[in-house]
């Protein structure tokens, strides 16, 4: 079983849409977690961490639920240049980073 | 300030050669990684480092080497090239175990 797990989408949206992803982990043990973005052909770059009591930047919400192993990320008004990758990762034994595959978001006119 | 800095950015080697890729920080950060990047199976880790002279193995390290003689730089060796190498290639680095990491802009490697 992969330690992280998304759907890969593509999710295609229109312009101003609220999407949300979900990324699973396996292990219990997990201590800290992140949400990267990944534009074609370019390395992640961190969009947010995730934190137990949910947390907010903007047009982006992550939560973490613990109990049934799950991350979540919420996007409200969709732009065009929020089409990307998003990586979903969760950090285990503090020198372990282990990352999903990544969700596909198309943000379409 | 620069970041997290790979070099070469593009490779092209043969079966069985070796090479070395480099990746420098200026970021005076502690934590330090390789990860490689393979369509459909997102980014694996490689090797680590948690300070200068201190690495680890991560995920997929056989057919690497790695060494931190510096908190600067962290330079990832392939002994003997095989095509199952081809990849892309990241370092990362930050500013403590268990932080955000921060990614150079990779390298990618063909191996023929």
């Amino acid at each position: 079983r992969k330690e992280v797990e998304q759907d890969p989408g593509p999710f295609n949206v229109p312009e101003g849409a609220t999407v949300a992803f979900n990324c699973t982990y396996s292990n219990s043990a997990s201590q800290s977690f992140f949400w990267y973005r990944q534009d074609c052909r370019k390395e992640p770059k961190l969009l947010m961490s995730v934190y137990s009591s949910g947390n907010e930047d903007g047009r982006f919400t992550a939560q973490l639920n613990r109990a049934s192993q799950y991350i979540s990320l919420l996007i409200r008004d969709s732009k065009l240049s929020d089409s990307a990758t998003y990586l979903c990762v969760v950090n285990r034994n503090f020198n372990k980073f282990y990352f999903g595959s990544g969700t596909k978001l198309n943000v379409k006119p | 300030n620069a970041g997290v800095t790979q070099t070469p950015k593009f490779q092209v080697l043969k079966t069985g050669q070796s090479m070395t890729l480099q990746c420098a920080q200026d970021m005076n950060h502690e934590y330090m990684s390789w990860y490689r990047q393979d369509p459909g199976m997102g980014l694996r880790l490689i090797h680590y480092s948690v300070g200068a002279g201190i690495t680890d193995q991560g995920e997929v390290p056989n057919g690497y080497n790695v060494s931190r003689s510096t908190t600067e730089d962290f330079p990832l060796r392939l002994l003997s090239a095989a095509p199952s190498q081809t990849s892309v290639y990241f370092c990362a680095s930050s500013y403590s175990v268990g932080q955000p990491q921060h990614f150079g802009d990779g390298t990618r490697l063909s191996i023929l």
